[in-house]
Formats: C-alpha cells, structure tokens, sequence
C-alpha cells in the first residue's frame, strides 16, 4: 500500500514563525504536491515537484517554499506564519508519466491553527 | 468560468437514497476523470477513475462522463451511512502532473 505520511495532524504556531510542515512517501512516486484545503474553497495547490531539487509553483504560492532533497520528502514552508495561513495542509503523491491514471495519494493532513 | 465547477452543498438523503453529485468543465482537452472521496479528517482517496465518454460502474458506485456537455456524474445508489463523506471531482488535462479539483460536495446519509 502506498503510504504517504506527514509530520503532525495538529500544528498551533504564533504569527511570525517560521514553520515547516515534512511529508514522506514510500511508494518512489516521482511526483509530491502541497495543497491548502478551507471551506468554501477546496483544494488550491501551493507547490509541487516532479523530481528531487525540481519545484514548480501552483495556484497559491505567495507566502509559501518549499525543498525536495531527497525523491521521498517533500517540505512546505512557512517563511513568517501569518492568521490567513491557518488552514488543514495536505500533501500528495504521484507516480507520473509512470502512470496512466495520474492518481494522486494524499497524506492525513495538518491542521495548522496560526494565532 | 473556473476550470472545474462542484456544487459545494451540502447534500443530506436518508439510507437507501439514490445520490446524484455532479461537475462541469470548460476544457474540452480533458482527458481523465477521477472521484475521491474524503472522510472527515482524512485525507482524499481515488473513488472512481473514468477516461471516455460512458458510464464506469463498481458495485454501489457509477461514473458518468458526458464530453460533448462536459459534464461529469458520480451515482451512488442504496446510499449507506459510511458513504458521509466528501466526494470531489478531479480532472487531468494533460501536459502537466497537476490535477484540476472541484471545491467538493459534503454528502450525509442518515440512518
């Protein structure tokens, strides 16, 4: 089963922080996605990879970076948190080219509450 | 016009119920069609996955693609209450490893 994990389900931080939000997959997928997921609004992609060292921005990126050194860890950061930050935070992934279906398999997610 | 437009809802039908989400597109190079579903704190998982025009069942499940309306249906017939969930259309374009999602429609089944 593919597992894609990511480094907490809760998350409270104060406005300013720096925060990172870590994702792991185990599957060797090519491709990792950071999503924002608020009511009202639905899935807006911040970033994806589609290789070690390769991002490419999505809908969302202001306020966010990330880093991909190794193909299984996909990070979000969060240079200075701020309250329109607060939100669940998804991670996914994807074989790529690889696969026909394009699935993507997305972690729990982090709720992440910015005061 | 956004890509991809899900009535948001939210949808609540009584156990036994024959349940209709459905999601328009505006481009026609779409190429594949997916339905997750997602559980309260949870993340998304594929439901469905359909690549032409027709109808794709499994057991309680239909989809429905239309391409000349651009239209695309999830059916989920004898509607149980582990079907509360989120359900979200998602659609491949092609040139790009990026999924377009609908906003997603909050669905609950009552016993």
């Amino acid at each position: 089963d593919v597992k894609v994990t990511q480094s907490s389900r809760y998350l409270v931080k104060r406005t300013g922080e720096k925060v990172f939000l870590e994702c792991v997959q185990d599957m060797d997928h090519e491709n990792m996605f950071w999503y924002r997921q608020d009511p009202g609004l639905g899935l807006r992609l911040i970033y994806f990879s589609y290789d070690v060292k390769m991002k490419e921005k999505g809908d969302i990126p202001e306020g966010y970076s990330v880093s991909r050194e190794k193909k299984e860890r996909f990070s979000l950061i969060l240079e200075s948190a701020s309250t329109n930050q607060t939100s669940m935070y998804l991670c996914a992934s994807s074989w790529g080219l690889a696969d026909a279906r394009h699935e993507q398999y997305f972690g729990p997610g982090t709720r992440l509450t910015v005061t | 016009q956004k890509e991809v437009e899900q009535d948001p809802g939210p949808l609540s039908v009584p156990e036994g119920a024959i349940v209709s989400l459905n999601c328009t597109y505006s481009n026609s190079a779409f190429q594949y069609f997916m339905w997750y579903r997602q559980y309260s704190r949870k993340g998304p998982e594929l439901l469905m996955y359909t690549y032409s025009s027709g109808n794709k069942e499994d057991g309680r499940f239909t989809a429905q693609v239309d391409k000349s309306s651009k239209y695309i249906s999830l059916f989920i017939r004898d509607s149980q209450p582990s079907d509360s969930a989120t359900y979200l259309c998602a659609i491949y374009q092609g040139g790009s490893e990026k999924l377009v999602f609908g906003k997603g429609m909050k669905l609950t089944v009552n016993p």
